[in-house]
């Protein structure tokens, strides 16, 4: 299974700044994911991460606040603009596996734990 | 808009008990996903079904789907505590691999 790391873990911000939050996969993946946690909550998918494109986003969720690159077939960032309080989440990255016996497995990364203060 | 309900959202439990999760979803889809979640980590993947009538096992948890009913159950066996854990069922929508997430269900195994 693909093996995904995120930096940073966690991270607290300050209202107004920008954070830029990396995931790393140790294979080349055709679909990446951002999703977003918020407290208590379950996961809600931000957009998936294209390569070589712009990234398609889900209702609810803009380029200018969330903007991703997928520079390659393993790595992208989110960056998370112009912070609030209600940014405090945990933002996890996924990758879906398209070979052999794990085709369709989705794994999620470590997840990065913002708080905005 | 797809919609994804999971019943019990609270599930407390004695040890060696069977208990189901119910996981209704709104419009048809071609895969569904079982997660657990352990407090602060990130999701581990359990199952994936991708067929009508497809069933699954694990240790003690076995999971089955009914694309026509668009209901997954997700059964626990004879529960210990180290099941204790939010466990989510996903759903692909419309196409691109993208998942619509269930609300979770909180399993609590009590000794």
């Amino acid at each position: 299974s693909a093996v995904i790391s995120q930096k940073p873990s966690r991270d607290i911000c300050q209202r107004g700044t920008s954070l830029t939050i990396q995931c790393q996969v140790d294979s080349q993946v055709t679909m990446m994911f951002w999703y977003r946690q918020q407290p208590g909550q379950s996961l809600t998918l931000i957009a998936t991460a294209n390569q070589g494109s712009e990234a398609t986003y889900e209702s609810g969720f803009v380029i200018d606040k969330f903007p991703i690159s997928r520079p390659n077939l393993t790595f992208s960032t989110l960056t998370v603009s112009n912070m609030s309080p209600e940014d405090s989440s945990i933002y996890l990255c996924s990758v879906e596996d398209l070979t052999g016996q794990n085709s369709y497995e989705q794994y999620f990364g470590p997840g990065t734990r913002l708080t905005v203060t | 808009e797809l919609k994804v309900e999971q019943n019990p959202l609270f599930l407390s439990m004695q040890e060696g008990k069977n208990y189901t999760i119910y996981c209704n979803y709104s419009t048809t889809s071609d895969r569904l996903y079982w997660y657990r979640q352990d407090p602060g980590k990130s999701l581990e993947s359990l199952f994936v079904l991708l067929s009508n009538g497809a069933v699954k096992q694990e240790g003690r948890l076995m999971a089955s789907l009914d694309t026509k009913a668009r209901l997954s159950t997700l059964h626990i066996t004879a529960a210990v505590h180290d099941l204790s854990a939010t466990y989510f069922c996903a759903v692909e929508n419309g196409g691109g691999s993208r998942l619509t997430f269930g609300e979770g269900t909180q399993l609590t195994v009590n000794p």
